[in-house]
């Protein structure tokens, strides 16, 4: 069974640019979380998309955003880059709709803000 | 806001030492609580997790972890390490409300000598 993928593997942007990352879950799963991985940050929770919706979103500014498509891959927006954005993203998907399960995690993009 | 602390930042040890590592959390409610571990260059995998029942939960890779709900604490243990222990250690906790997504703790660099 494929796991969770992510693309592009790394990334780099200049500031103020805009940064479209792409992930797609496990076959039967319909949850999608992003985080974002920072330098002595640990993970912070972004997005939750579930069934196509907008879940939940972390305390991350509007010009992060993201959508789920139909076939529940997702994609992760980045508006107005700063220096600070560069970090490891990290996808997950789940199971279970709405309620807690295991997620998987998938490699992550690394992006970089120069 | 819900939050999870992990007391040590960075835990060095031989092997054949004993591991404990410390989680607590901030969440007066019905929680599902992980750990996840990180090795290098890995993807991030779950290795326990509690949703109910037996407080002493068994993961993969003979670790434990034991949670004490009067303490709010989710604290991991091995009895004895080894060398491919060497990893990042994450404490997650899922609060059982709607909207709510996984809440991580910082991170643990547990680093293993031979």
């Amino acid at each position: 069974e494929a796991g969770v993928t992510q693309s592009p593997t790394h990334l780099i942007k200049t500031r103020g640019q805009q940064a479209t990352l792409r992930c797609s879950p496990i076959s039967g799963h319909t949850s999608v979380y992003w985080y974002q991985q920072a330098l002595g940050l640990g993970l912070q929770f972004l997005l939750w998309y579930d069934e196509g919706e907008e879940r939940n979103r972390g305390n991350f500014p509007p010009r992060f955003s993201g959508r789920q498509f139909p076939n529940y891959s997702s994609e992760l927006n980045v508006n107005a880059l700063e220096l600070e954005d560069s970090a490891l993203y990290l996808c997950a998907s789940s199971f279970l709709s709405g309620t807690v399960s295991e997620q998987y995690f998938g490699p992550g993009t690394r992006l970089t803000v120069t | 806001a819900q939050s999870v602390s992990q007391h040590n930042h960075h835990v060095i040890l031989s092997e054949a030492a004993s591991l404990e590592l410390g989680c607590n959390y901030s969440y007066g409610g019905t929680v599902n609580l992980f750990w996840y571990v990180q090795y290098p260059g890995q993807h991030l995998q779950l290795l326990l997790k509690y949703f109910s029942g037996d407080p002493l939960v068994k993961g993969i890779k003979g670790f434990e972890a034991e949670f004490i709900k009067s303490k709010f604490s989710f604290n991991l243990r091995k009895p004895s390490v080894q060398w491919s222990d060497t990893a990042e250690y994450f404490c997650a906790v899922w609060a059982n409300q709607a909207g709510t997504a996984l809440i991580f703790g910082k991170g643990t660099t547990l680093s293993v000598s031979s």
